[in-house]
């Protein structure tokens, strides 16, 4: 099956700096990607996706990048702010997974004002 | 419109008690998952349903964990015989059956004392 791993675990930025979170996928035939962002009690929130067709997506301040040959896909969260504070999830899913998706262990993003 | 609603939205139970949990999907919603998160963990699959039928069971732990959707609404996962390790968030998140998005439940704490 699938497995995701995310790095860092953790994270601290100044505000106004970019933050950078790095995913890695074994499933080639995964061909969807979301991030989620979490805030402390809340449920998980779509932030972005991607699809394999496409290499990169951005959002504002948010940009997602997927390399299909190395398996690895990136958020970029540009002029960070104290709200960005949450954890971030990436997944992964496609091929026969009936959608199902699988998740990076997250990564505690902490802006600092 | 309304989101994904779960309940309870806590609940706490003695060792060895059948608890079981609500999800209301969005209206229209076909698929169905749940998730579980332990403490600072990421989400962990469970069981996923196309309408009524649960075609991807294999992120169930143990057989004492069971799940049933009705109507092609509500679900509820069932725990019986509860153990300590079974404490965690559980979320549940639907779609429609063609799109890839997940829609998230606030999810119910579950302590297990």
């Amino acid at each position: 099956g699938e497995n995701v791993e995310q790095h860092p675990s953790t994270l601290s930025v100044q505000e106004g700096d970019s933050a950078v979170i790095k995913c890695t996928y074994s499933d080639s035939a995964s061909n969807y990607f979301p991030w989620y962002k979490q805030e402390l009690g809340k449920r998980p929130q779509l932030i972005i996706d991607i699809r394999s067709n496409v290499g990169e997506k951005k959002d504002q301040r948010i940009a997602v990048t997927l390399n299909k040959t190395a398996k690895h896909f990136s958020l970029h969260i540009t002029e960070t702010q104290p709200e960005d504070s949450a954890v971030y999830f990436c997944a992964a899913t496609g091929g026969t997974s009936y959608g199902k998706l699988t998740f990076g262990q997250g990564t505690i993003l902490t802006v600092h004002p | 419109g309304a989101g994904v609603s779960q309940s309870p939205s806590n609940k706490v139970t003695e060792k060895g008690k059948d608890v079981e949990l609500r999800c209301d999907p969005i209206s229209g919603h076909t698929a169905l998952y749940w998730y579980r998160q332990s403490l600072g963990q990421g989400l962990e699959f469970l069981i996923y349903f196309q309408g009524n039928s649960a075609p991807d069971k294999s992120g169930l732990p143990s057989d004492r964990f069971s799940a049933e959707r009705t109507g092609g609404s509500v679900s509820t996962l069932t725990i019986q015989r509860t153990q300590q390790e079974d404490s965690a968030v559980y979320l549940c998140a639907s779609k429609l059956r063609l799109q890839e998005t997940q829609y998230f439940g606030p999810g119910t704490r579950l302590l297990v004392l």
